[in-house]
């Protein structure tokens, strides 16, 4: 069946370190992927996404390239912000998915410390 | 604009109980979801709804009903409280099957 799989947590960084989550997925025809991030006491946001092969999603100064080839959508940010302490979620929907319903991966914490 | 709106933010239960879990969104979408999320897990769907008056199961509804009187308004009945449903329910709604799916603070339960 159709799953995502993430990098355990909790990851701890240094502000402004490099930042890489890893994301796989299995999945049959060709899924939506998606990155949330659910900041301390508040729901989920959606961070970015990409539709098909070779998209990149992007937003906040994160980046995720759908490799269909690696059935990979890691998350990258080039230099990490405390502000960006939160859960992230990487995500999948494909058009057999109940109602558009999306498939998580179990969420990876992130703490950046000054 | 709230967009999606849950109340309470935690409930405690005793094993038995009952209590509806109420989620209200603004936006006038017609696709409404309720999650589940375990410690360490990542979300599961409990129930969804296409619009009002059609509801249909999740991958995880055993313990658990729905209904969608209004667009806004889709609350989430737990009848016998079981401890197995200790957990973070998280609603969500979005205009269409394949747009942008938005989240609501969610709504902490803990069944003793």
């Amino acid at each position: 069946g159709n799953s995502v799989t993430q990098m355990e947590g909790p990851v701890t960084l240094s502000e402004e370190a490099f930042l890489t989550i890893n994301c796989t997925y299995t999945a049959t025809g060709y899924p939506s992927l998606f990155w949330y991030v659910q900041y301390p006491g508040e729901g989920l946001q959606l961070l970015l996404k990409a539709t098909k092969a070779d998209d990149k999603g992007s937003n906040k100064g994160f980046e995720a390239t759908y490799r269909k080839e690696t059935t990979s959508f890691h998350l990258e940010k080039g230099s990490v912000q405390v502000s960006d302490s939160a859960v992230y979620f990487c995500a999948l929907r494909t058009d057999d998915n109940q109602g558009g319903k999306l498939i998580f991966g179990q969420g990876t914490e992130l703490s950046v410390k000054p | 604009n709230a967009g999606v709106t849950q109340t309470p933010k935690f409930r405690i239960l005793k094993i038995g109980q009952s209590m509806t879990l109420q989620c209200t969104q603004d936006m006038n979408h017609n696709y409404m979801y309720w999650y589940r999320q375990d410690p360490g897990m990542g979300l599961k769907l409990i129930y969804y709804s296409v619009g009002a008056g059609i509801t249909d199961k999740g991958e995880v509804p055993n313990g658990y009903n729905v209904s969608r009187s209004t667009t806004e308004d889709f609350p989430l009945r737990l009848e016998l409280a079981a401890p197995s449903q200790t957990s973070v329910y998280f609603c969500a709604s979005s205009r269409t099957r394949g747009e942008t799916q938005y989240f609501g603070p969610g709504t902490r339960l803990l069944v003793l």
